[in-house]
């Protein structure tokens, strides 16, 4: 069963307008969440996270807000930049430590972005 | 370059050959992970090392897959006796006692 869902396959927006990146998830443990950028033929690279006593953590043009009551958190790019363009992965793991110190990432398949110039 | 190294990038074998990965982490980073991607799905987790102990293991990790980290540094992931399911990305990625991940640019494993 896919505990973390990216139901959005692609997205395809604008340079300079905002991106909404959605996730939603159905693990109750799952408080601390990752959003990974991935270019091809490269490995994830991390891009912003947030635990689930916060519900909005901003880096830059990036802001991710989680609503835990419904499960779903998201990714607003703002202003998106064709340098975006890239898969997108959401990660959850339950609480820190509470696995004996794996922390392991349950991912989504992804939403490939595409910012148009 | 400080980054998580995979090697080989790419490996192309036959159906029942053995293959081996190697994974040298950021050097302090005490953390080892094994995931593996096929197209499109997200990265899966295979197995765990806290320095030289392979802590957790997947059950998607069956017996032709083994993982080892001696001393604490680099890594090994072999495969015996490949099929084709076994053709993916296999991404390593460490970590110093938290949870964000750094990630190499993984091997693609192709199994003819």
């Amino acid at each position: 069963d896919q505990q973390v869902k990216q139901n959005s396959p692609s997205l395809s927006v604008q340079e300079g307008r905002i991106s909404i990146l959605n996730c939603d998830y159905t693990n109750s443990m799952f408080d601390y969440f990752l959003w990974y950028k991935k270019y091809p033929a490269e490995g994830p690279t991390f891009l912003i996270s947030i635990s689930s006593i916060k519900d909005k953590n901003e880096d830059g043009r990036f802001t991710v807000f989680l609503n835990k009551s419904a499960k779903h958190l998201s990714l607003h790019i703002v202003p998106s930049q064709p340098g975006d363009s890239a898969v997108y992965f959401c990660a959850a793991t339950p609480s820190v430590g509470s696995q004996g110190g794996s922390e392991k990432l349950v991912f989504g398949k992804g939403t490939k972005l595409t910012v148009n110039p | 370059d400080t980054g998580v190294s995979q090697n080989p990038r790419h490996k192309i074998t036959k159906r029942g050959q053995n293959v081996t990965f190697r994974c040298d982490p950021i050097s302090e980073h005490n953390r080892l992970y094994w995931y593996r991607q096929t197209l499109g799905q997200g990265p899966e987790f295979l197995t765990y090392f806290q320095n030289e102990a392979q802590l957790e293991k997947s059950r998607l990790l069956s017996d032709r897959f083994s993982a080892e980290r001696p001393k604490g540094s680099f890594s090994t992931l072999e495969i015996q006796r490949t099929e084709q399911g076994d053709s993916a990305m296999y991404l390593c990625a460490s970590s110093l006692a938290d949870v964000k991940l750094f990630f190499g640019s993984g091997t693609q494993l192709s199994v003819l």
